[in-house]
């Protein structure tokens, strides 16, 4: 199974300023079509997870320009350029390259 | 708009069965994969099972491979997830989702004496 790696677990933000979590993958997420297999997703206290990045760097429809993703092979990175109360949630990557999907930990982003 | 909407949660005893449905609708519901993900209690993600779009390939999480059979009824727009030999383990709010784009708002299984 592919092994996700989430640091850091927590992250303690002021309102305006910017954030970044690091997902790493035991395995490369770039399938032989070319495409990297690498999602993340925001879970709002009391709600089911919602997609915001797809293939790495794709944000999905109605997700803020504000969250940006970027990596590669086995090393990627989800950032929020200026953090908002609404962003307050635990933030989980996931590959979807292979079987058994897997997700990171989870990292935990509260507002200061 | 897409929307799934799980049902069939409930208190169970150990070794007991469930069965779970999640009702799809806003989209063709026999073009895409589903997956069935949960999450205990303060606890991460897991991934427990895939189905393909006519009902093969599916897949298992090792977790619940034997005891758990996905299942889906493209007519009725619907999937399916029967649990059997539950487990205090298997409690936890159980997701489908469309692929990995649109998540349900998920039931409560729970299982315990």
């Amino acid at each position: 199974d592919i092994v996700m790696t989430q640091t850091p677990l927590s992250l303690s933000v002021t309102p305006g300023q910017p954030a970044s979590i690091s997902c790493k993958s035991s395995q490369s997420l770039l399938h032989s079509d070319g495409r990297t297999y690498l999602c993340w997703y925001l879970q709002k206290p009391g709600q089911p997870p919602q997609l915001l990045i797809h293939e790495v760097s794709s944000r999905f429809s109605g997700v803020s320009d504000r969250f940006s993703g970027s990596g590669s092979g086995t090393d990627f990175t989800l950032k929020i350029s200026r953090v908002e109360a609404e962003d307050v949630g635990v933030y989980y990557c996931m590959q979807n390259i292979q079987i058994p999907r897997t997700f990171g930990q989870g990292t935990r982003v509260e507002i200061k | 708009e897409v929307q799934l909407v799980e049902s069939g949660g409930g208190l169970v005893q150990p070794g007991g069965s469930l069965r779970l449905s999640c009702a799809a609708s806003g989209f063709t519901f026999s073009d895409f994969t589903m997956n069935w993900v949960r999450q205990a209690p303060g606890k991460g993600l897991e991934w427990i099972s895939y189905i393909g779009t006519s009902g093969s390939p599916i897949y298992y999480a090792d977790s619940v491979k034997g005891r758990f059979t996905i299942s889906r009824d493209n007519a009725k727009s619907s999937l399916y997830l029967q649990m059997d030999s539950l487990r205090a383990e298997d409690t936890a709010v159980y997701y489908c989702a469309r692929g990995t784009f649109y998540w349900g708002q998920g039931t409560l299984v729970t299982v315990s004496s």
